[in-house]
């Protein structure tokens, strides 16, 4: 398959460690953001949200924390799994339209 | 289906050709949004529909780029004279209500332009 994000930065960890990953945004009307996963070949695939009235969310192995007074997003994945190796991106909208911020490929580490 | 089909997965076009990308949303979905994503960035919204109607296509490069989704359903993207900058991969993506929420993305058309 095409690859997604030949020049993104990459973040590479080993398994079984945590990931962060960081996001900046621009877009002081956004209250709603996604983090996505894109595999190579395949399109985004939603993985955890938060709205702007929070600054925190968990999910399975998933944690988003937001940070509205410094316009900054990160993803944190515990224990991180060879599975988990892909571009992933965060996207926020106010609206209908997201504007995703620029990818990080994790690549996970045997 | 259970997702968003996107078909051609791929398409080669000489310079200059017209193209048409299909969209299956989801059944029942009522919105349906595109998106282009250039290799190494994140997608760049395009257009949105809800059912029918074409809301927002603020995002279509230029006016070689057309839309529809005459019967509320599958959708088109059309791109006549095909430019090399239109390389790129066209995502759709569909969600059951108005607005951003509960998207989800088709695999995508990578259009590559010779």
């Amino acid at each position: 398959g095409e690859s997604v994000g030949l020049h993104l930065p990459t973040l590479s960890v080993q398994e079984g460690d945590n990931s962060i990953i960081n996001c900046a945004y621009s877009n002081s009307a956004s209250d709603y953001f996604i983090w996505y996963k894109q595999e190579s070949g395949k399109g985004p695939q939603f993985i955890i949200d938060i709205r702007s009235n929070m600054d925190k969310r968990q999910g399975q192995r998933v944690t988003v924390l937001l940070n509205k007074t410094v316009k900054h997003l990160s993803l944190q994945i515990a224990a991180t799994q060879p599975g988990d190796s892909a571009v992933y991106f965060c996207a926020g909208t106010g609206t209908y339209k997201y504007i995703f911020g620029t990818g990080t490929r994790l690549k996970v580490l045997a | 289906g259970a997702g968003v089909s996107q078909s051609p997965r791929y398409k080669v076009a000489k310079r200059g050709q017209d193209v048409a990308l299909r969209c299956d949303p989801i059944s029942g979905h009522v919105s349906l949004f595109w998106y282009q994503q250039a290799l190494g960035q994140g997608p760049e919204f395009l257009t949105y529909f809800q059912n029918e109607a074409q809301l927002d296509k603020s995002g279509l490069p230029s006016d070689r780029f057309f839309a529809e989704r005459p019967e509320g359903s599958v959708s088109t993207l059309k791109i006549q004279r095909t430019q090399q900058e239109d390389s790129a991969v066209y995502l759709c993506a569909s969600s059951p209500r108005q607005g951003a929420y509960g998207y989800t993305f088709g695999s995508g058309t990578r259009l590559t332009v010779v």
